[in-house]
């Protein structure tokens, strides 16, 4: 099946500081992207969509300047939290869909857990 | 504003039971439902999906339902083993225009099978 890996899987950094997690399709193209943030016993939330070559779209409460996206290849997205705080502490997941495979099926990455001092 | 719920947060069995677990969401607009395991620290894997016209789908030892005009969904795990403890997240797929394609997760069940 299709694999989608993530990179770091744990990060620790002080506050203030910008961390950046890599998602990759391993084995299939990637046309779309999903970040999603899960904090303690709280369901996935996702937090932006983006297509290959375009900009992110973000949902509604996700701030675009402290988040950034970039999908510029077919099995590479990267999230960027710049100046991260304690209260972005959180467990990160990205998923991935490709155009040729049936609409409804994404491919979740294992995730990379946040903590910031 | 989609919501799934998930009841009960928590669940712990003796090994060999056969367990239900339940899912509610609030739009019975749906595209389809699915359900995921999640190990601890790990991502998601896809369990069942049922699209919005089927009625259930089943898996080995698992069984999951869609009754859409009431918003439930079960799903059924036979003859549990230890194996089985992870936690299980029901997600809906909105059918509306401008989300259509996105997942709405509940907050998931935590299910331990005491060996």
């Amino acid at each position: 099946g299709a694999v989608v890996s993530q990179h770091p899987s744990w990060v620790i950094c002080k506050s203030g500081t910008s961390v950046k997690i890599e998602c990759r399709s391993l084995d299939f193209q990637a046309t779309t992207m999903f970040w999603y943030r899960q904090f303690p016993k709280q369901s996935l939330m996702l937090m932006a969509t983006s297509n290959e070559g375009s900009k992110a779209t973000y949902e509604q409460g996700v701030e675009k300047d402290k988040f950034l996206i970039n999908h510029a290849s077919l099995t590479l997205s990267t999230l960027t939290v710049t100046s991260a705080h304690p209260e972005d502490s959180s467990f990160y997941i990205c998923s991935a869909r490709d155009s040729f495979i049936p609409l409804w099926d994404q491919y979740f990455g294992p995730g990379t857990r946040l903590l910031v001092l | 504003k989609q919501e799934v719920t998930q009841i009960p947060a928590a669940l712990s069995v003796p090994e060999g039971e056969n367990l239900v677990l339940n899912c509610s969401f609030t739009d019975s607009a749906i595209y389809n439902l699915q359900w995921f395991r999640q190990d601890p620290g790990k991502g998601l894997t896809s369990l069942l999906l049922i699209q919005s016209s089927q009625r259930e789908q089943t898996s080995g030892r698992l069984n999951a339902s869609l009754d859409k005009s009431s918003g439930r969904s079960t799903l059924y795990i036979a003859a549990s083993q230890p194996g089985d403890s992870a936690t299980y997240l029901c997600a809906v797929r909105s059918n509306y225009g401008g989300s259509q394609g996105n997942l709405i997760f509940g907050k998931g069940t935590k299910l331990s099978v005491k060996p």
